[in-house]
């Protein structure tokens, strides 16, 4: 069965400093992985994807992911953090083979930059 | 307008009562979803359509859930006979057809928050 972790339910960064969100995924075959953000009192918004090729994907707001095939890792990183960027983070995945609608979301992490 | 609305933003009602949720997606956009995410979790698959069919019901908990997209647009999820336990909140998304669509860029409504009293 499809799966996704992230094993944090809370990061805290300070404004500046490097982030990371961690996500890894079980699935058969080779994955499409995405991460969305939810702001407070907004629906989720796509933020980037990864289907096939370079293992570093860029997206949204200067967030980029990379893919660790070996690891079936996808974590979530930013070279330097906003306070804006707070928010609360869902990495996804979807078995190729499988339905079109049927994403499999983790629990959430929710990030804290402080000034 | 131009993302995906949904209505209503919130209801409240009395465990057994019939509940209708609308969702009216992005223009020109063929595929629509619903999830429901209870608190703490992420969102959990419902139901997919392609068009006026639904080409994926699996997620439906049970026959109380019912969903229907009669003319490719606008679509309703319907609750019969209310639990406490379906209290979340119901999201809808929407995508294009197209590469886009295939390989899960979703646009999401704001959700419809469901309190079962």
């Amino acid at each position: 069965a499809q799966s996704v972790a992230q094993p944090e339910d809370q990061v805290n960064v300070a404004e500046g400093n490097p982030l990371t969100v961690k996500c890894t995924y079980s699935v058969s075959g080779n994955p499409y992985l995405f991460w969305y953000v939810q702001y407070p009192n907004r629906g989720l918004q796509f933020l980037l994807k990864y289907i096939t090729g370079d293992n570093l994907v860029k997206g949204s707001y200067g967030f980029e992911a990379e893919f660790n095939k070996s690891q079936t890792s996808f974590h979530l990183k930013k070279p330097s953090a906003l306070v804006s960027d707070s928010a609360l983070y869902f990495c996804a995945v979807r078995d190729p083979g499988g339905s079109q609608g049927n994403l499999i979301f983790g629990k959430g992490t929710k990030l804290s930059v402080k000034p | 307008g131009a993302g995906v609305s949904q209505t209503p933003s919130n209801k409240v009602t009395e465990k057994g009562k019939y509940v209708e949720l609308r969702c009216d997606p992005i223009s020109g956009h063929t595929a629509l979803y619903w999830y429901r995410q209870s608190l703490g979790q992420g969102p959990e698959f419902l139901i997919y359509f392609q068009g006026t069919g639904a080409a994926d019901d699996s997620g439906l908990p049970n026959d109380r859930f019912f969903a229907v997209r009669p003319e490719g647009s606008v679509s309703t999820l319907k609750i019969q006979r209310t639990e406490r336990g379906d209290s979340a909140v119901y999201l809808c998304a929407s995508s294009p057809t197209g590469r886009a669509g295939l390989t899960g860029e979703l646009f999401f409504g704001e959700g419809s928050r469901l309190t079962v009293l």
